[in-house]
């Protein structure tokens, strides 16, 4: 069956735009998770969605980011007046019940 | 505190024999897992194998087995049989969850560790 699919793969933008990055899970999974991967670094926790409702946005370093998930399936990352060091590739990953988190190919955001 | 620690950057293993990748990790929780990704220069990462805090044998899947350490809160990935296709990064990844069966909750990753595989 299909993976999570992420949109755009990549996405380059100008320091201060507005980006929404898009993730389609696996059907059936409950719960989504957005991660942000710096080169040479493991992948860092932003947020965690069980249903619609964020179960957990610890991760998310400012309010500047914001994840929404309306219907429980699709989920969108948005960052607002994009800053360069916010240059990574993001990872999206659903999972179903306690089993392992099955991950898209990310999308790389380059702030130029 | 770190909660995964892996130690080792990178490692360099001849083809066609076992490697060790390290991981310790670090809660108080009683139930937990630990997870293994790999994650090749393109980018995607693949899951590889679990080990829940009551499972009482190390985990296998195919020639990657988990050499689980609890009082050490120790995971180690060993790997047998090497092929050129393992070189990539690895992961370790730890999941708390206080509470049995309830929360799912997020996944902790360590630094990973840089596999070469030499022919």
């Amino acid at each position: 069956g299909a993976g999570v699919s992420q949109t755009p793969s990549n996405k380059v933008t100008e320091k201060g735009k507005y980006v929404e990055l898009r993730c389609d899970p696996i059907s059936g999974h409950t719960a989504l998770y957005w991660y942000r991967q710096s080169l040479g670094q493991g992948p860092e926790f932003l947020i965690y969605f069980q249903g619609t409702g964020a179960a957990d946005d610890s991760g998310l370093p400012n309010d500047r980011f914001f994840a929404v998930r309306p219907e429980g399936s699709v989920s969108t990352l948005k960052i607002q007046r994009t800053e360069r060091g916010d240059s990574a590739v993001y990872l999206c990953a659903s999972s179903l019940g306690r089993g392992p988190l099955h991950f898209g190919n990310g999308t790389r955001l380059t702030v130029t | 505190a770190q909660k995964i620690t892996q130690t080792q950057p990178g490692m360099f293993v001849q083809e066609k024999e076992a490697v060790t990748l390290d991981c310790t990790y670090d809660t108080s929780d009683q139930s937990y897992g630990l997870f293994w990704y790999k994650q090749p220069s393109s980018g995607e990462m693949i899951f590889l194998i679990y080990q829940g805090s009551y499972d009482e044998q190390n985990a296998t899947e195919g020639r990657y087995s988990l050499n689980f350490q609890k009082a050490r809160k120790s995971a180690n990935l060993v790997i047998s049989a090497s092929q050129l296709g393992d070189s990539a990064m690895y992961f370790c990844a730890m999941r708390e969850s206080p509470n049995y069966g309830g929360s799912q909750g997020n996944l902790i990753f360590g630094k990973g560790t840089k596999l070469s595989v030499k022919p």
